[in-house]
């Protein structure tokens, strides 16, 4: 069974760049067969979709969010890692990572979710 | 980009009571909407898949469904342990969205 789990720091300062990274266990991360998401929900707040990667390096991101976010997978250490630069308070969240399959999108499983507060 | 619209935004019911969220899409999301649960301090858990078929291990008193812009999320029988908030979900098109959530209150 695959599981995911965040990890990264909790604590960015204003203007710096945010950086988690989620570990894939029980599969691989290599299978064509799966998109690799971040996915983000501020405190008491609604889910947010960040955007999504492929093992080969296709890449969707939230268009108001291009310019500052990358995600990057590293197929040789099953992991896939989120960036966002510039941060501001609002993007101060928990932040899950989740697989969706390729071929008829539903994430499926999701992270425990780590919590990132922006803040100096 | 596509607007999902929750309602309600709360709701308060009584156990054994049948239980009816809406979901509505701003265009034709085909059955591309999903359910999900989350409770407090919880990753959201899939409940319906592809606007009515179930997802594994969900309890068959969850059901889905609706096409096109609507779709209802029922809970026949709520008990105790289906307090929590409903997300719907589309994945008809980039970029993916969720709707604000339905809070239910046992």
């Amino acid at each position: 069974q695959v599981q995911l789990q965040e990890s990264g720091p909790g604590l960015v300062k204003p203007s710096q760049t945010l950086s988690l990274t989620c570990t894939v266990s029980g599969g691989s991360i290599s299978s064509g067969s799966y998109y690799w998401s971040w996915i983000r929900q501020p405190a008491g707040k609604g889910l947010e979709w960040i955007g999504r990667i492929q093992s080969n390096g296709n890449t969707n991101y939230k268009s108001s969010l291009e310019g500052r976010v990358t995600i990057s997978i590293d197929t040789s250490k099953n992991q896939f890692s989120l960036k966002l630069s510039s941060v501001t308070a609002a993007d101060t969240a928990m932040y899950y990572c989740v697989r969706g399959r390729s071929s008829g999108w539903y994430p499926d499983p999701w992270g425990q979710g780590t919590r990132v507060i922006v803040s100096s | 980009e596509i607007v999902l619209t929750q309602s309600p935004d709360f709701l308060s019911a009584a156990p054994e009571e049948k239980v009816i969220i809406t979901c509505r899409a701003s265009q034709s999301i085909g059955s591309s909407l999903h359910w999900y649960q989350q409770k407090p301090d919880q990753s959201p858990k899939l409940l319906i898949k592809f606007a009515s078929q179930s997802f594994s291990g969900v309890p068959s008193r969850f059901s889905g469904s609706g096409s096109g812009t609507d779709f209802t999320l029922t809970i026949n029988s709520l008990e105790a342990e289906d307090a929590a908030t409903y997300y719907c979900h589309q994945s008809a098109s980039l970029p993916l969205t969720f709707g604000g959530g339905t809070k239910v209150e046992i």
